[in-house]
């Protein structure tokens, strides 16, 4: 059974640091990865998505990598700013429709 | 805005009322998903629907059903619930159901309380 784990569950830093997040699972054969945002009380908004075959994905300041073979992809923010404040979560596609979503790092950028 | 709409915002029940929660998609969109996420514990997977048909039932108890009349709404009637029932439900929708750039667009979700 696939599972997912996000380090670290939550994160305090000053505004323009440059910060890391890491998701882990158990199970190498998927389709793809995305990276999510919620914001408190909100649905999800899809960051990045990378497909299996792909090593990582840029969007403005973010970046997303991923290795498949030792199950690990990071999520790279640079420049942080307060309004990155929100919970980061990363999902696998195991193979069909079946999402399988980590517990997300809550992130909190200080002005 | 994403596109996928839900309602109501929030929901306050009783454990023997019926309530039935509502999402809808003009994304010309052709899977749609229930999901529910509870305080602690990582977003879970409910239901899929492709094509209007379900094609995942991840377990869940009947005191929750699933209704797609059409690709573009989606409902979840309850009736009965527990107090663990409590949590926000999202409900999401992917051009297509499968493959490696099968991307979901996620609802704000509606707040369930149940009494």
């Amino acid at each position: 059974k696939q599972e997912v784990t996000q380090i670290p569950a939550a994160l305090s830093v000053p505004e323009g640091e440059n910060l890391v997040l890491n998701c882990s699972f158990t199970d190498s054969a998927i389709y793809n990865l995305q990276w999510f945002r919620q914001d408190p009380g909100k649905g999800l908004t899809s960051l990045l998505l990378i497909q299996s075959s792909q090593r990582e994905q840029t969007s403005g300041r973010l970046n997303a990598s991923l290795d498949k073979s030792s199950g690990r992809s990071t999520l790279y923010i640079a420049a942080s700013q307060p309004g990155d404040s929100a919970t980061y979560l990363c999902a696998v596609t195991p193979g069909g429709q079946n999402f399988v979503f980590g517990p997300g790092t809550r992130l909190s950028v200080l002005p | 805005e994403t596109g996928v709409t839900q309602t109501p915002r929030h929901l306050v029940m009783g454990m023997t009322n019926k309530k039935s929660l509502k999402c809808e998609q003009h994304l010309g969109h052709n899977a749609m998903y229930w999901y529910k996420q509870s305080a602690k514990k990582p977003l879970e997977l409910m239901f899929v629907y492709n094509f209007k048909e379900q094609t995942e039932n991840n377990s869940v108890p009947s005191r929750f059903s699933p209704e797609c009349p059409n690709s573009s709404h989606l409902f979840l009637h309850l009736h009965t619930l527990q107090p663990e029932d409590s949590a926000l439900y999202l409900c999401a929708s992917s051009p297509t159901g499968q493959g490696a750039k099968n991307i979901q667009y996620f609802g704000a979700g509606t707040r369930l309380s149940v009494l």
